[in-house]
C-alpha cells in the first residue's frame, strides 16, 4: 500500500538552529512526494515538492531530496526562525496507474515545530 | 483570488443534529476532496471527486454523505452528527493530472459535535 511515516514532534528549537524532520515512505510505483507547512489557523499550503528519484525540492530555505534507496524525503533547514513555528506534514502521490484517482495525497501524521527567539 | 473557501468555519452540533458543510472553488479543478484533522492523526481522507456528477469514498466515509452536483461545489452532509464527529475539516482541489500537481486547501471548519 502507500503510507508515509514522519517523525513525531513536538520539535523544539532556538532561532537559528539546524531543523531536520524524517520522512519515510512505502508506494506502488514512483511516487511524487511533498512537504506540507500549516501555520496556526490557517489550511495547509505546499512547502516543496520532488517527483523523481534524486530531485532536491527547496523554498524559503527548507530543502528536501528524494531518495529511493532509503525511501526517504527529510526535511532540513539550515537557520530556523521563529516565523516557522507551524505543523509540517510529508505526503506522497503514487505513481500513476491506468484508472487510477492520479490527484490523491497520502499525508503523514504531522509535526509540530516551535521555534524561540 | 479566493482559492478554496468553506462554510461555516465554525459550528457547534448536538449528537444527531445534521448538518452541510460546503466547499467552492474558484480555479476550475477536476479533483476536490473532503480530509479531516485529529490531533497525532495527520489528515485522513473522507470522500473526495474526479469530476462533476461523481463523488467516492476514501478512508473514513462512515457518517457522511457528499455531493458535486456543480464542478466548483463539492459538499459534505452530516445526516446525524456523533461526538466522534468533532474535528477540523478540510476541503481541498487540485488539477488531478499529471505527478506535481499541488494541492489547494481551503482554511478549516472546525465542528464541535456535544
Amino acid at each position: 500500500g502507500n503510507s508515509v511515516t514522519q517523525m513525531e514532534g513536538p520539535v523544539t528549537l532556538s532561532e537559528e538552529a539546524f531543523l531536520t524532520i524524517n520522512c519515510t515512505y512505502t508506494a506502488t510505483g514512483y511516487p511524487s512526494l511533498f512537504w506540507y507547512v500549516q501555520y496556526p489557523g490557517e489550511g495547509l499550503q505546499l512547502l516543496l515538492k520532488a517527483t523523481k528519484a534524486d530531485d532536491k525540492g527547496s523554498n524559503k530555505g527548507f530543502e528536501a531530496t528524494y531518495r529511493k534507496e532509503t525511501t526517504s524525503f527529510h526535511l532540513e533547514k539550515g537557520s530556523v526562525q521563529v516565523s516557522d513555528s507551524a505543523v509540517y506534514f510529508c505526503a506522497l502521490r503514487r505513481g500513476w496507474v491506468r484508472g487510477s484517482t492520479l490527484g490523491r495525497l497520502y499525508f503523514g501524521r504531522g509535526t509540530q515545530l516551535t521555534v524561540w527567539p | 483570488n479566493a482559492g478554496v473557501t468553506q462554510t461555516p468555519k465554525f459550528r457547534v452540533l448536538k449528537t444527531g443534529q445534521s448538518m452541510t458543510l460546503l466547499c467552492a472553488q474558484d480555479m476550475n479543478h477536476e479533483y476536490m476532496y473532503w480530509y479531516r484533522q485529529d490531533p497525532g492523526m495527520g489528515l485522513r481522507l473522507i470522500h473526495y471527486s474526479v469530476g462533476e456528477g461523481t463523488t467516492a469514498k476514501g478512508e473514513v466515509p462512515d457518517g457522511y454523505n457528499v455531493s458535486r452536483l456543480k464542478k466548483q461545489n463539492f459538499l459534505l452532509g452530516l445526516e446525524s452528527a456523533a461526538p466522534s464527529q468533532t474535528s477540523v475539516y478540510f476541503c481541498a482541489s487540485n488539477s488531478g493530472g499529471g505527478p506535481s500537481g499541488e494541492l489547494f486547501f481551503g482554511e478549516g471548519s472546525r465542528l464541535t459535535v456535544l
